[in-house]
Parts: C-alpha cells; structure tokens; sequence
C-alpha cells in the first residue's frame, strides 16, 4: 500500500524568509499525482500546488513551489518570502494512476508557524 | 457557485444515537469522499463513490454506511455512535478518475461523541 509520510510535525519560519516542508512517498507505481494541501484555523482543505510524476519540471504556483525527486521518491514544499496567511497545516498527499486506486492518501501533516 | 457542502458544521452525539451527515456538490462530480480527520494525524478515507449508485469502502468504513442516490449528494451515515468516531469529517469530490485536480473539500464536520 503506498504511504506518505512528513517528518516535520512542526516548522516555523520568520515572515519573508524561505520555508522547506518535507514529504516522501512510497509507491510501485511509474505514474501518479502528489499534491500539497493546506489547512488553516478554518478548518478548509485548500489545493496549493499538484505535480504529475510524468512531468519532469518541478511545478510552480507564485510563491509556492516543488522539488520533486522521482527516483528519491520525495516532494517537498518551498516557501517564498512567508506570509503571515501562511501558517497553517501542510498536507502531502499522493494520488494512484488512472484505473487504479480513487483515494488521496494523506501525510500526517506539517504545522507551520509563520513568525512577525 | 457553492462547491461542496457539509452540513452540520458541528454536532455533539451521545453514544449509541445515530446521526447523518450531509453533502452536496454542485459541480456535476462523477467521484465523491468522505474522510475522517483525527488530530494529529492526516485523513483517513472511510467511504468514496464513483458516481450514482456505485460505493465502496475505503481504509475505515466499520461504524458507517453512506448511499448515492444522486450525482449531487453523499450522505454519510453513523448508526451506533462510538467515542472512537469522535473526529472531523471531510467530503470531497473530484471531477473524474485519475484527474490530476485534486479534490474539492467541504468545509468539514466536527463530531463529538459523549
């Protein structure tokens, strides 16, 4: 079964500065989707950013972006010059190919603590 | 154009009632979920459907029941409820199989088993 797992329970970063969330996977399959959740106070699940394992480029959403290292089965989270709306619960979840398993299987989550 | 929603958005149940929690989309999304959420730990998927008519179970299902009368709507059902369904409750959808989109979250249920 693939599992996803994110080391950090908890990170902080001062506002403006760079923040690297991490999150490895572990799957047997060539082709599959990662993404990275966030979840502030409010309880909602936002979509920051989604990679394709097909896709070589790392995927880049303003100041969110990927490192994406297929062969290390890895995928980590960048945070450009942090915002105070920034903190909140990161989630890495991974997605299965087409015609194979539906469901999103989430990390454990990363809090993120952005300090003024 | 509303997305997912979750209702209630809070409840307290004592142990042994039963309960429904609802969950409509307005997207027209073949693929919906329900998830539970325990604190500290990521979501773990109880039931998913791939359209009307059509469910099965995901990681947790023991202790719930859901049906898919609609396109529109999910209705997850606890019959007997324990403190160990204490949790929050999340229903998704997503637009088809295999869609690199991701989900569409509601904004959750928080429930609370005395």
């Amino acid at each position: 079964a693939q599992t996803v797992t994110q080391s950090q329970p908890e990170m902080s970063v001062q506002e403006a500065e760079t923040v690297t969330l991490s999150c490895t996977y572990d799957t047997s399959e060539s082709d599959y989707y990662l993404f990275w959740y966030k979840q502030p106070p409010s309880r909602q699940m936002i979509l920051v950013i989604r990679q394709e394992a097909y896709k070589q480029q790392n995927a880049t959403e303003n100041r969110f972006s990927v490192n994406f290292q297929k062969a290390a089965k890895s995928f980590s989270l960048k945070i450009s010059d942090s915002q105070l709306g920034d903190a909140a619960m990161y989630f890495c979840a991974y997605r299965g190919p087409q015609g194979g398993s539906e469901k999103l299987v989430f990390g454990k989550g990363t809090k993120l603590t952005v300090n003024p | 154009n509303a997305g997912v929603t979750q209702t209630p958005k809070f409840r307290i149940l004592k142990i042994g009632q039963s309960m429904t929690l609802q969950c409509t989309q307005d997207m027209n999304h073949n693929y919906m979920y329900w998830y539970r959420q325990d604190p500290g730990m990521g979501l773990k998927l109880i039931y998913y459907s791939v359209g009307a008519g059509i469910t099965d179970k995901g990681e947790v299902p023991n202790g719930y029941n859901v049906s898919r009368s609609t396109t529109e709507d999910f209705p997850l059902r606890l019959e007997l409820a324990a403190p160990s369904q204490t949790s929050v409750y999340f229903c998704a959808s997503s637009v088809r199989r295999g869609s690199n989109y991701g989900y569409t979250f509601g904004s959750g249920t928080r429930l609370t088993v005395v």
